[in-house]
Order: C-alpha cells, then sequence, then structure tokens
C-alpha cells in the first residue's frame, strides 16, 4: 500500500520547457490536491479535484494545469516553465462524502523539487 | 491570500517544555486541522478540530477553537526531540468544502 506517490521527485527545466508531475493514489479517495510550498510562505493551494472527470482552481493556478482522467490518477501540467515556478510540489489525497465519514483529513506525497533556470 | 496564519514563526525550546502555537484565520470553517512536516517530508495529519467543538486532545497535543476571535491554538506538552519539525493549521472553509488552505507554519525546534 503505498499510499500517495509523486514522480518525478526532483526535476531541473529550462524557461519555456513543459513538464508534467503525476500524482498516484491507492487509497481510492475522492478528492486530490496540488499544492506549491515556497520558504516563508506555507501551502499555496494551485488546483483540485473532487472526483474523477473534474478540477477546480485554487489560489494560485495560473501557469498550470491539471487533469484528473481517473480517479487515482491527478496530473499537474506546466506549459511553459518560468523561474517563479521553482518550488516544492505536493501532492494530497483526501476521502470524499462518498467514502463514508469524512474526516477530512489529507494524505500527502512526499513532494517533487523542481527548479526552472 | 492565504486562510490561516501561524503565531510565532519560530519557536525554540528545551525538552520536557510545553510548546504552544496559534493560528489565526478569516473566513467562517467547517472544521481546523493540524499538520506536521518534518524537514524535507510531505505533511502528517495531527488533529481535526470541527468548528462546534471548542477543545480536542490527542496524546501530548491539546488544540482549542474560538470561532468568535477566529482563532486556535496547538499545545505540545512535554516536548521531545523528535517533535523538532514544522507545524501548519489549514482551515475548510463552510462555503468551500473541498478545499483545504493552510497557514505560513510555525517552525519548531526541541533541544535537548
Amino acid at each position: 500500500n503505498a499510499g500517495v506517490t509523486q514522480t518525478p521527485k526532483f526535476r531541473v527545466l529550462k524557461t519555456g520547457q513543459s513538464m508534467t508531475l503525476l500524482c498516484a493514489q491507492d487509497m481510492n479517495h475522492e478528492y486530490m490536491y496540488w499544492y506549491r510550498q515556497d520558504p516563508g510562505m506555507g501551502l499555496r493551494l494551485i488546483h483540485y479535484s473532487v472526483g474523477e472527470g473534474t478540477t477546480a482552481k485554487g489560489e494560485v493556478p495560473d501557469g498550470y494545469n491539471v487533469s484528473r482522467l481517473k480517479k487515482q490518477n491527478f496530473l499537474l501540467g506546466l506549459e511553459s516553465a518560468a523561474p517563479s515556478q521553482t518550488s516544492v510540489y505536493f501532492c494530497a489525497t483526501r476521502r470524499g462524502p462518498s467514502g463514508g465519514q469524512n474526516t477530512g483529513e489529507l494524505f500527502f506525497g512526499e513532494g517533487s523539487r523542481l527548479t526552472v533556470l | 491570500s492565504q486562510q490561516g496564519e501561524e503565531d510565532p514563526q519560530a519557536l525554540s525550546i528545551q525538552e520536557g517544555e510545553n510548546a504552544t502555537m496559534n493560528c489565526s484565520y478569516k473566513t467562517s470553517i467547517n472544521n481546523l486541522q493540524w499538520y506536521r512536516q518534518n524537514s524535507g517530508r510531505g505533511l502528517v495529519h495531527l488533529i481535526l478540530i470541527r468548528s462546534n467543538e471548542r477543545e480536542k486532545h490527542s496524546g501530548r497535543l491539546r488544540v482549542t477553537l474560538d470561532t468568535s476571535k477566529k482563532s486556535s491554538s496547538l499545545l505540545i506538552t512535554a516536548s521531545r526531540a523528535a517533535d523538532t519539525a514544522s507545524y501548519f493549521c489549514a482551515t475548510v472553509p463552510t462555503d468551500s468544502w473541498g478545499k483545504l488552505q493552510f497557514g505560513a507554519g510555525t517552525q519548531v525546534v526541541v533541544t535537548p
């Protein structure tokens, strides 16, 4: 039981390049989230999904796109990377209402460290 | 803008002492949660308190919630070196139940 797995763990990009971060979960959770963490800023919500085929914007969605084609996967894409997107990205999951009593607890992956030069 | 703001930003204590950190938030909430993050790792859920609860305990953790002041506190009693970590509060707004928004965190260092 791996829980929440993020790939890749580390990546260096040049400005203007594109890439996709993959989050995979084996807990059958309805909700999935992408956050970025910067020094002194805590975690900021980029996009989230409350179920397969649905996505919604968070606090800082600009420059990112997401897709949730399968319940177990949540992809975060950067179409044209910028140095301001250098950050540590965290994926998290949460049981939805269909999962019984929902405590609201988030389960996090170990993070993906992205550097944009 | 972030929903929660923790205070203090950093805290240094000795083993055996208690550590207290506070969280203030801006909007009405469904619940408030506390998380711990060890250096270089993902966040781990510690405790959840619902908007109709005032106090909750879990082991050496005690959380209070004052919805009239839009604030919460986390107390760690009898701190250990292993409690060294960053602690974050997160809120679930009543008007957007799917979201959790985090504060900037309190960095706690416990020295032996």
